[in-house]
């Protein structure tokens, strides 16, 4: 069974640094595309980077290019997000995903981790 | 980056209706579109990808259909556990973007 949990979410103040880790298992990890996205409260999804299986393409949305870094760990089969200079609009649940077949849309989803960036 | 507009943003249905979502992309998109159900406190759940392929294990009532800069998702049938939020999403170029969702209520 494929699983995806996160962790590291919690309160931040602006200007802030917080690590969110996805742990992935029930399939070969490092074959596979993965994927952050949030969903501010009440609001909708927004995705947020990509990284592919190797490592070798790296993507982001604009709204948090230069402050947030996505890398993975294939021995691990961790996902990671990197987020500094955290601001009040990064308030969201985050959710790691996986890319099917690479293609850019996400078939399993963990359960979501919330960030808040509070003073 | 290429904007996800859905109609209408919320609706109230009863159990046994037939209902539609639409979708518009701002440019085309071929048919690189997918369609996900998310329920309050949840993770989004994939339902359609490539436009109009169900994904394993979501019912036939469920389907998709378009291309290009317009799509639709149509439940045949409503049923209680498919009152939910349903979000498009286009993968055709980065940013992959998502629609502002649409809420279907119960009637």
């Amino acid at each position: 069974e494929v699983q995806l949990v996160e962790s590291g979410g919690g309160l931040v103040k602006p200007g802030g640094s917080l690590r969110l880790s996805c742990a992935a298992s029930g399939f070969t990890f490092s074959s596979y595309s993965m994927n952050w996205v949030r969903q501010a409260p009440g609001k909708g999804l927004e995705w947020v980077s990509s990284i592919s299986s190797s490592s070798s393409y790296i993507y982001y949305a604009d709204s948090v290019k230069g402050r947030f870094t996505i890398s993975r760990d294939n021995a691990k089969n961790s996902l990671y997000l990197q987020m500094n200079s955290l601001r009040a609009e990064d308030t969201a649940v985050y959710y790691c995903a996986r890319d099917s077949l690479a293609l850019g849309y996400f078939d399993y989803w963990g359960q979501g981790t919330l960030v808040t960036v509070s003073s | 980056a290429i904007r996800m507009t859905q109609s209408p943003s919320s609706f109230s249905a009863s159990t046994g209706d037939r209902v539609t979502i639409t979708c518009r992309a701002s440019q085309g998109i071929s048919s690189y579109l997918a369609w996900y159900q998310q329920k309050p406190g949840k993770a989004p759940k994939l339902l359609i990808y490539a436009a109009s392929t169900l994904q394993s294990g979501v019912p036939s009532r469920f389907s998709g259909s378009g291309s290009g800069t317009d799509f639709t998702l149509t439940i045949s049938c409503l049923q209680s556990e498919d009152f939910a939020t349903y979000y498009c999403q286009q993968y055709y170029s980065y940013s992959w973007t998502f629609g502002q969702g649409t809420k279907v209520e119960i009637k």
